[in-house]
């Protein structure tokens, strides 16, 4: 199966700072890379599809780059509510496997 | 309003069966395959169980294969995941969800979505302990 790596696990930031989400798989997964936001407590909500299509209603202030194995999601301007984790999923290859996760903390 | 939710999530004991169903509305269920995800206590997000549009095909992660079956009824939107011989490490939170794209006129039989999911229930905790 592929193996999704995020990294770091934890980044301490401030508000207003631009951030940088890594993810890598352990084989090509093409461009077929979505990313999600989970809040404490809610069900995920998807960020990003194809590495860098935003979803619907998603702003701007998020995109995603990569493809092959290694990914990104950069948030040009962390918002209060940007303070939760990231996970990435690649679904090239059937298990459509998830990364361990990036939470994103306020320094 | 697209919306899913859960249903059936409870505290079982290891060896146990349990069912949980998944309800749709404000979409055209039929058009849409749909998935399992769980989310164990702290941890990240497991793919469990997928099924496309019209049930002919389903998928198990292997962990749970042999013991977990997804199947749905269109007729009732409705999505399940028949969980049997649980043990301690299935309790999780578990999420129904649903594909972005549908089927579409004209695509082929063999036709799969992209399985990313831009539609998601609140979950169901499943708690297996004796």
């Amino acid at each position: 199966e592929v193996v999704m790596t995020q990294s770091p696990a934890t980044l301490s930031v401030s508000p207003g700072e631009r951030v940088t989400l890594s993810c890598r798989a352990s084989q090509s997964v093409r461009s077929h890379l979505a990313w999600y936001q989970q809040r404490p407590g809610q069900a995920p909500g998807l960020l990003i599809h194809g590495a860098s299509t935003r979803a619907a209603g998603i702003p701007a202030r998020f995109s995603g780059s990569g493809s092959g194995t290694e990914f990104t999601l950069t948030i040009s301007s962390l918002q209060s509510e940007d303070f939760v984790v990231y996970y990435c999923q690649q679904y090239d290859d059937r298990p459509h496997t998830f990364g361990g996760g990036t939470k994103v903390e306020i320094k | 309003e697209e919306q899913v939710w859960e249903s059936g999530g409870d505290l079982v004991q290891p060896g146990g069966s349990l069912r949980l169903s998944c309800a749709a509305s404000g979409f055209t269920f039929s058009a849409y395959a749909m998935t399992w995800v769980r989310q164990a206590p702290g941890k990240g997000l497991e793919w469990v169980s997928s099924i496309i549009d019209n049930g002919a095909r389903t998928y198990h992660a292997d962990r749970v294969k042999g013991r977990f079956s997804i199947s749905r009824d269109n007729s009732r939107n409705t999505v399940s995941l028949q969980m049997n011989r649980l043990r301690a490490d299935d309790t999780a939170v578990y999420y129904c969800a649903r594909v972005q794209n549908g089927r579409q006129p004209g695509d082929p039989p063999s036709w799969e979505p992209y399985w990313f999911f831009n539609l998601w229930g609140r979950g169901a905790l499943v708690t297996v302990s004796s």
